[in-house]
C-alpha cells in the first residue's frame, strides 16, 4: 500500500524565514496530495493541495510543489509567522478518497 | 467548505465497556467516511474505510471485531469500540469527502477523545 514519509520531524524558524517541509510517496498511481495544519486539539484543517497534472500551486504565503517522477512534494510557508505553529500533515490520496498521512511536522515560529 | 460532525467530543469509560462514536457529514451526503486514530504528537493512522450500505474495509492490524463499523445511511457513519481497554485510550477522528469521481479534500469531524480507565 502507499507510505508517505514526511521530514522533518520538527522544524523551529525566526518568525519572517521561510519554512519547507518535504514528502515522498511510494504508489505511483497517487495523484492527489493535500497538506493539513492541526493545531493542538483542534482537527486537521486543508491548507493547499495539489494534484499529479500540476508541478507547482501558490496561494499567498503558501506553495506546494510536485515531482511525479521522482514522487517528491514539498511545502514551503514564507514569511512565517507566530499563528502558523502548528502541526503539518503532507498526505497522498491512493484513490476512492483513501488518505495516507505523513508522520507530521511540528512547526514552532519564534517571535 | 463542508461539515462533518463527531460526537462525543470526550467519553470516559471504563475498562469492558463499549463506546459508540457517530461521524455525521451535516451538508452533504457522503458515501464513504474515514476512521483514524491519532495517538499523542504522532500522524493520523487510517484504521478503516466505512462504506455506505456495504461492509467497512479494514486497514492491517486492525480488529474488525474490535472496532465496528456501522454506516447505515449517507449522512452517518459509527464506530463503536467494543470490550474497551486501557489501550484503547486514544484520539478517534473521521472524515468524509464531499466529492465524487475527483479525489479532494477530506473534512474532518473534531475527533473524540477516549479514555478507559
Amino acid at each position: 500500500g502507499e507510505n508517505v514519509e514526511q521530514h522533518p520531524s520538527t522544524l523551529s524558524v525566526q518568525e519572517g524565514d521561510s519554512a519547507v517541509i518535504k514528502c515522498t510517496y511510494s504508489d505511483s498511481a497517487s495523484n492527489y496530495f493535500p497538506w493539513y495544519k492541526q493545531e493542538l486539539g483542534k482537527r486537521p484543517q486543508l491548507i493547499i493541495d495539489i494534484r499529479s497534472n500540476v508541478g507547482e500551486k501558490k496561494d499567498q504565503r503558501i506553495a506546494v510543489t510536485l515531482n511525479k517522477t521522482a514522487k517528491h512534494f514539498s511545502l514551503h510557508i514564507t514569511e512565517t509567522q507566530p499563528e502558523d505553529s502548528a502541526v503539518y500533515f503532507c498526505a497522498a490520496d491512493t484513490g476512492g478518497f483513501k488518505t495516507i498521512f505523513g508522520a507530521g511536522t511540528r512547526l514552532f515560529v519564534k517571535a | 467548505g463542508a461539515v462533518v460532525s463527531q460526537h462525543p467530543s470526550r467519553v470516559i469509560c471504563k475498562s469492558g465497556t463499549s463506546v459508540k462514536i457517530e461521524c455525521r457529514s451535516l451538508d452533504f451526503q457522503a458515501t464513504t467516511m474515514f476512521w483514524y486514530r491519532q495517538f499523542p504528537k504522532q500522524s493520523l493512522m487510517l484504521m478503516a474505510t466505512s462504506n455506505e450500505g456495504s461492509k467497512a474495509t479494514y486497514e492491517q492490524g486492525v480488529e474488525k471485531d474490535k472496532f465496528l463499523i456501522n454506516h447505515a445511511s449517507l449522512t452517518l457513519s459509527t464506530l463503536t469500540v467494543t470490550s474497551a481497554h486501557p489501550e484503547d485510550s486514544s484520539f478517534y477522528i473521521c472524515s468524509a469527502s464531499r466529492d465524487r469521481g475527483l479525489r479532494g479534500e477530506a473534512f474532518f469531524g473534531q475527533g473524540t477523545r477516549l479514555t478507559v480507565v
